[in-house]
């Protein structure tokens, strides 16, 4: 399977806490994507990776938000003292350069009660 | 006001029908514009992609932009069940400086049924 693939596929929290959403992008690509979606709406930026640094980090909605992606591959994305808002699907992508098609794994399905 | 708007629908079509699909945008140097599709607890797959203005063809699926009305189409002819899905467009406007990073509409909701 050469696809990106997003761990958990389900994740359900308690409000406050602290989680983990990681990203394995298709070896090779070097642009990483995480995008969030709530239910109805489309993709919405939250931030974009170029190797190893941040290129763009604009669409982070506060500073609970945090990512890396610290061999240039795989990703974390960390959301500290989830809120009930966080709850949505989150996606990630990569492409093979910047610019280039993003391909998306099948997203991360958190849930914060 | 967004600046791109896309009618959640459902749209219910049966078998066999033509179908159409639009977004209109308000940002004038978008120029890149893109359809996804996503099934049901999938990430969102690119259908097609065109530049400017004008029309561009693959198979069942015809992608149509009016820069001047700031509108773009999707049509699907011959739809199959298989289609059910939703249809998102996106765009950039990196070809004018801008960003890689595309706005997405929120999405129609297709079902075709037998």
């Amino acid at each position: 399977g050469a696809g990106v693939s997003q761990t958990p596929s389900n994740k359900v929290t308690e409000k406050g806490k602290y989680v983990e959403l990681r990203c394995d992008p298709i070896s090779g690509h070097t642009a990483l994507y995480w995008y969030r979606q709530s239910l109805g709406q489309g993709p919405e930026f939250l931030i974009y990776f170029q190797g190893t640094g941040a290129a763009d980090d604009s669409g982070l909605p506060n500073d609970r938000f945090f990512a890396v992606r610290p061999e240039g591959s795989v990703s974390t994305l960390k959301i500290q003292r989830t809120e009930r808002g966080d709850s949505a699907v989150y996606l990630c992508a990569s492409s093979v350069r910047d610019g280039g098609e993003q391909f998306f794994g099948p997203g991360t399905r958190l849930t914060v009660l | 006001q967004k600046e791109v708007e896309q009618d959640p629908g459902p749209l219910s079509v049966p078998e066999g029908a033509i179908v159409s699909l639009n977004c209109t945008y308000s940002n004038s140097a978008f120029q890149y514009f893109m359809w996804y599709r996503q099934y049901s607890r999938k990430g969102p797959e690119l259908l097609m992609y065109t530049y400017s203005s004008g029309n561009k063809e693959d198979g069942r699926f015809t992608a149509q932009v009016d820069k001047s009305s700031k509108y773009i189409s999707l049509f699907i002819r011959d739809s199959q069940p298989s289609d059910s899905a939703t249809y998102l467009c996106a765009m950039t406007d990196v070809q004018s400086g801008g960003s890689y990073i595309p706005t997405f509409g929120r999405g129609t909701s297709l079902i075709v049924h037998p």
